[in-house]
């Protein structure tokens, strides 16, 4: 089974700053990574597929990058409504997708 | 816009059946290019894959569940359902309906909103 791990499980940071989340998988990947927002009491939402590939309709604040088993989840500039868990999922073992175990952010 | 909506029963008594529909509006289900799938997360924690299913009828399910999961499709009502049997306090959780595109990295890009179920006597 592939196992997913994210760092940090939570952050705090300053509107306008840069967020960087890591998340890794103990097997190879490609770029079959996908990252997704969940702000409370709401469902999840599809950001980033494939890696790198921006969701129609997402802000270009958001990107992802890395391949294999190391990948990188990033906010260029923090906004408040930005405030939410975030979740990696591997879509590389068909036909079990899993999740990150996610990583909060909330502002300073 | 596609949309997603689960009916669910609220609660339901531990050694039961859990059921739970979601109704897809504003788009095919019938695509070949997507999959319709179970997430569920309970309070604070976070999201586990339950299965899907192909508009064929073709079924996947999370290992971990196999033994206690059906999903099933109706194409024709443009419904897919969800059972869960011999229901724990375990599977109390809000479980979420999802489209997964099957054309490219398989993302889950369209979510319902979620049905919230307790298991309680």
């Amino acid at each position: 089974d592939i196992q997913m791990t994210q760092s940090p499980s939570s952050l705090s940071a300053s509107v306008g700053d840069r967020v960087t989340i890591t998340c890794q998988a103990n097997q190879g990947l490609g770029h079959y990574l996908n990252w997704y927002q969940q702000k409370p009491g709401r469902a999840p939402k599809l950001l980033i597929y494939g890696a790198s590939n921006l969701e129609t309709g997402v802000p270009s604040r958001f990107s992802g990058s890395g391949s294999g088993t190391h990948f990188t989840f990033t906010i260029s500039s923090l906004q408040p409504e930005d405030v939410a868990t975030y979740y990696c999922q591997q879509c590389n073992d068909l036909p079990v997708f899993t999740f990150g175990p996610g990583t909060k952010v909330d502002l300073k | 816009q596609l949309q997603l909506q689960e009916s669910g029963p609220g609660r339901v008594k531990p050694s039961e059946t859990l059921s739970i529909i979601c109704t897809v509006s504003d788009g095919s289900i019938s695509s070949s290019s997507y999959y319709w799938g179970w997430i569920r997360q309970p309070r604070g924690k976070g999201l586990e894959w339950i299965g899907s299913v192909y508009h064929t009828g073709s079924t996947y399910y999370n290992p971990s569940l196999k033994s206690r999961v059906a999903i099933s499709i109706d194409t024709s009502n443009k419904q897919f359902s969800l059972k869960v049997y011999s229901v724990t306090a375990a599977d109390t959780a809000v479980y979420y309906c999802a489209r997964r595109d099957g054309s490219s990295y398989y993302p889950d890009d369209y979510w319902g909103q979620g049905t919230l179920v307790t298991v309680s006597s």
